[in-house]
């Protein structure tokens, strides 16, 4: 089945713990991208990945990075998680016709 | 990407068939119409696209206006698993730069038993 998955779900930490959130997908898509989604703020684009190595940022990306070493994997990786950064987290690739697929979402709470 | 404008809610009876309009009088040759919907707090969920032809796809049929100023979304038979959000977004399908996903306000469309 063709689909983008997240890993954890649901996860809650406390301030400056490291974490990451791994998104793999099985589409062969070379584009991904992580999004955010806070009540009434929308979706916001925290970083995307046009392919393999190749990296940049969305409109949030303070305190976050990513890497792509793989193109099937995206990982969302936040190195000193702060309270503000609690939300919910998407990962997404984009098919032939730009279409995006979403993972399921990881729910962050950072106390 | 040209504007969109969707009513903010509507009902249907579950089984019945679920219309949802989209207006995009701005509309581009180039442009696209998609379609997604958001069930509350999952992963936003692709549901269809289309140029300037219907189509029809397993979730559901996109019916575009000849002129192409306006869509419907169409769910032959609503379940009530199909409560909620719909956004309609045009844009381009092309180009190599960055392609982030913001989504208007949409219509939440609520499947009644």
């Amino acid at each position: 089945e063709a689909q983008v998955t997240q890993n954890p779900r649901y996860l809650i930490t406390v301030t400056g713990k490291k974490l990451t959130v791994t998104c793999s997908q099985n589409m062969n898509h070379e584009y991904m991208s992580w999004y955010r989604q806070d009540p009434g703020l929308g979706l916001r684009q925290i970083y995307y990945s046009m392919n393999v190595e190749v990296t940049d940022k969305g409109d949030v990306p303070e305190g976050y990075k990513v890497s792509r070493k793989e193109k099937r994997n995206f990982p969302l990786i936040l190195e000193s998680p702060s309270p503000n950064q609690t939300s919910l987290y998407f990962c997404a690739s984009r098919g032939t016709y730009y279409e995006q697929y979403f993972g399921p979402g990881t729910r962050l709470t950072v106390t | 990407d040209a504007k969109t404008t969707q009513p903010p809610s509507m009902d249907c009876a579950e089984g019945r068939a679920a219309n949802l309009p989209c207006n995009h009088s701005t509309i581009s040759g180039n442009e696209y119409v998609y379609w997604y919907r958001q069930i509350h707090s999952q992963g936003p969920q692709y549901i269809i696209h289309g140029l300037k032809n219907n189509e029809t796809n397993e979730m559901a049929s996109l019916i575009i206006t000849e002129d192409r100023k306006s869509s419907t979304l169409i769910l032959p038979h609503a379940t009530l698993r199909d409560t909620a959000v719909y956004y309609c977004i045009v844009r381009v399908a092309s180009g190599g730069s960055n392609y982030k996903l913001t989504f208007g306000k949409g219509t939440l469309l609520t499947v009644n038993p």
